[in-house]
């Protein structure tokens, strides 16, 4: 148990659809990131947010969006759904955005499958 | 850019053997590195940690990692496995000096089996 909650757990969407994750970070965690895991693959960085704002993205495009909020839980927007957007999404929670040895917590992760 | 290696996608062991999974870096400061073990329809879970403090770290599970900075490992090993260690594991970097905290890179996994 990482404290960090997903939902919803599994989804289908129809290509060209729009899809909404969502993430409660673990109770303290002000920093909050996103990371995509195809099938085989590693998990690939998306974007994190710290207090409300987005700090920092990988090599995704703008159609992926997201939120912080107040209380520090996040959503991930993805728009225009493609075929190769299926996949794991999975956020990941830190206490602090400074230090990268800092531990972060990953929950279990949204399964994505777009049709 | 920061990057690891993960050698060999699948490994397999007997049970009471040595684990030994091997990740390579890619760095040109002085890396924080992670490792996460992936069980089944999972999300990822923190083995241990390499933040500079000891080149011997220990973590959950019986599992430690070494870091050679003259090799650029950052190896994963068990003495003995056991069953409930078949799993996916990865290893990740961490740029400290972008203040990325949350930014890290995965290797591509291995895949660990345990057989009796």
């Amino acid at each position: 148990e990482t404290g960090v909650t997903q939902s919803p757990t599994h989804l289908i969407k129809t290509r060209g659809q729009q899809v909404t994750l969502r993430c409660s970070s673990q109770s303290g965690h002000n920093t909050v990131s996103w990371y995509q895991q195809a099938l085989g693959q590693g998990p690939q960085f998306i974007f994190q947010y710290y207090r409300e704002e987005e700090n920092g993205r990988g090599n995704f495009p703008p159609r992926f969006s997201g939120l912080q909020f107040p209380n520090y839980s996040s959503e991930l927007n993805v728009n225009a759904l493609e075929l190769d957007d299926s996949a794991l999404y999975l956020c990941a929670s830190s206490s602090t955005i400074t230090g990268a040895g800092n531990t972060i917590y990953f929950g279990e992760g949204s399964w994505l499958t777009v049709v | 850019a920061q990057s690891v290696t993960q050698l060999g996608s699948h490994v397999s062991v007997s049970e009471g053997a040595l684990v030994l999974l091997r990740c390579n870096y890619s760095s040109s400061v002085p890396p924080y590195l992670f490792w996460y073990v992936q069980y089944p329809n999972q999300g990822l879970q923190l083995l241990l940690k390499y933040t500079s403090a000891a080149t011997l770290v220990k973590g959950i599970n019986g599992f430690e990692a070494e870091f050679k900075k003259s090799e650029t490992s950052f190896h994963l090993t068990k003495p003995s496995a056991h069953m409930s260690d078949a799993a996916e594991y990865f290893c990740a970097v961490s740029d400290p000096f972008t203040g990325g905290g949350n930014k890290l890179t995965f290797g591509t996994g291995t895949q660990l089996k345990v057989e009796l």
